[in-house]
């Protein structure tokens, strides 16, 4: 079982450019997560997908859309990148919103 | 919101000493969940306590939780080289209520050799 799944590891993108973060998880997993973490400020969560074609915003989700396309995939799209989101990004699972979550490895985001 | 937050911020020690990290958060939950962070890696799930439980272990690792304090703590003992690494505390609302797990800040670790 690979767990969680992200692509791309690492990606730099000019200001107003737009992309599309994957995430994909084999747990048959319910609930999926996207977070930011920057330096001094722990983990902050912009979207939550409690179940396959709901979702839900998290603290930060200005700026951010997600797609849960089925239960295994949970994406997260930047319409127009500003340097303000500049961070690294982390998806993650659950069985349900209460359990453990699984981490993917993290894409590295920079916007110029 | 109910933010766990860590204490300390960052603690270093000695290679073999015990490291002991706090957590306190503000409302009712359902259980607190501790993880750990390596540096540049995706956070790992260390051990989950839930409401009704005050003490629970996993190999080095011994985490209590005071409710009534709302706090809990993570002991690492014997600790060792690779136990370098942040630790974030994780808490889950209590049942029917709209919020989220929210991470705390973390607690970076350095074991010294």
């Amino acid at each position: 079982n690979a767990g969680v799944t992200q692509t791309p590891k690492f990606q730099v993108l000019k200001t107003g450019q737009s992309m599309t973060l994957q995430c994909a998880q084999d747990m048959n997993h319910n609930s999926m997560y996207w977070y930011r973490q920057d330096p001094g400020m722990g983990l902050r969560l912009i979207y939550y997908s409690a179940s396959e074609g709901t979702t839900d915003k998290g603290e930060v989700p200005n700026g951010y859309n997600v797609s849960r396309l089925n239960k295994r995939e949970f994406s997260l799209r930047l319409e127009s990148a500003a340097p303000s989101q500049t961070s690294v990004y982390f998806c993650a699972s659950s069985l349900d919103s209460l359990n453990e979550q699984f981490f993917g490895p993290g894409t590295r985001l920079t916007v110029l | 919101s109910q933010q766990g937050e860590e204490d300390p911020q960052a603690l270093s020690i000695q290679e073999g000493e015990n490291a002991t990290m706090n957590c306190s958060y503000k409302t009712s939950i359902n259980n607190l969940q501790w993880y750990r962070q390596n540096s540049g890696r995706g956070l790992v799930h260390l051990i989950l306590i839930r409401s009704n439980e005050r003490e629970k272990h996993s190999g080095r690792l011994r985490v209590t939780l005071d409710t009534s304090k709302k706090s809990s703590s993570l002991l690492i003992t014997a600790s060792r080289a690779a136990d370098t690494a942040s630790y974030f505390c994780a808490t889950a609302p209590s049942p029917n209520r709209d919020d989220k797990i929210i991470f705390g800040k973390g607690t970076r670790l350095h074991i010294l050799p």
